[in-house]
């Protein structure tokens, strides 16, 4: 099986300030990763697919890069409304395994 | 604009069995494969069942191999979930998840949840 470990598992940061988030597979899995926002109560949102593609109408303050198995999600100059936890997923094999989640407060 | 509503969900007494169902509008649902992703309270995301576009191929997690079964009733728009022998570890919310699938020739597929319902919670209690 894929293992994404994601990290940190909670982070504290100001409105304006720049975070990120990273998730290291436990093979090799291209860029078969995506990330989704969940706010407390909703269903999660597709933030950016194949690792490094925003998804229509997502801010440009998000991003995301790959090197080898190490993914990062960035957010630049965080909004009130980015306070929420974050997932990566990986669609490489069938289990489409997903990060434990960043919970950013 | 793509909705996925999903329902029957509810407590149920550990062995018992619940059908869930998901409606599907805003797009053409028999093109798309289409999941079913549940979090337990508190936790984190699990893909559990997934079904393909004309139903060819299903998909469950071994965590639930054989007590679910996921189906579509492409004429309804309509996504299920089957569950049995169910058991206090499958407390969640469930949600219904439209994936997108991007094709290049010569490279495994490309996937991704674009839509997501709002989720219907199970307790087995």
């Amino acid at each position: 099986d894929i293992q994404m470990t994601q990290s940190p598992s909670s982070l504290s940061a100001p409105v304006g300030d720049r975070v990120t988030i990273t998730c290291r597979a436990s093979q090799s899995i291209s860029d078969y990763v995506n990330w989704y926002q969940q706010r407390p109560g909703k269903a999660p949102k597709l933030l950016i697919y194949a690792a490094t593609t925003l998804e229509r109408g997502v801010p440009s303050r998000f991003s995301g890069r790959r090197s080898g198995t190490s993914f990062t999600l960035t957010i630049t100059s965080l909004q009130p409304e980015d306070f929420a936890t974050y997932y990566c997923q990986q669609t490489y094999n069938a289990m489409y395994t997903f990060g434990q989640g960043t919970k950013l407060e | 604009e793509v909705q996925l509503v999903e329902s029957g969900g509810g407590l149920v007494q550990p062995g018992g069995s619940l059908r869930l169902s998901c409606v599907a509008s805003g797009f053409t649902f028999s093109n798309y494969a289409m999941s079913w992703v549940r979090q337990a309270p508190g936790k984190g995301l699990e893909r559990v069942s997934a079904i393909s576009d004309g139903a060819v191929d299903a998909f469950h997690a071994d965590s639930v191999k054989g007590r679910f079964t996921i189906s579509r009733d492409d004429s309804r728009g309509r996504l299920y979930l089957e569950m049995s022998s169910l058991t206090t570890e499958d407390t969640a919310i469930y949600y219904c998840a439209k994936e997108y699938i991007r094709r290049i020739p010569g490279t495994p597929d490309y996937n991704w949840f674009d839509s997501w319902g709002r989720g219907t919670l199970v307790t087995v209690s």
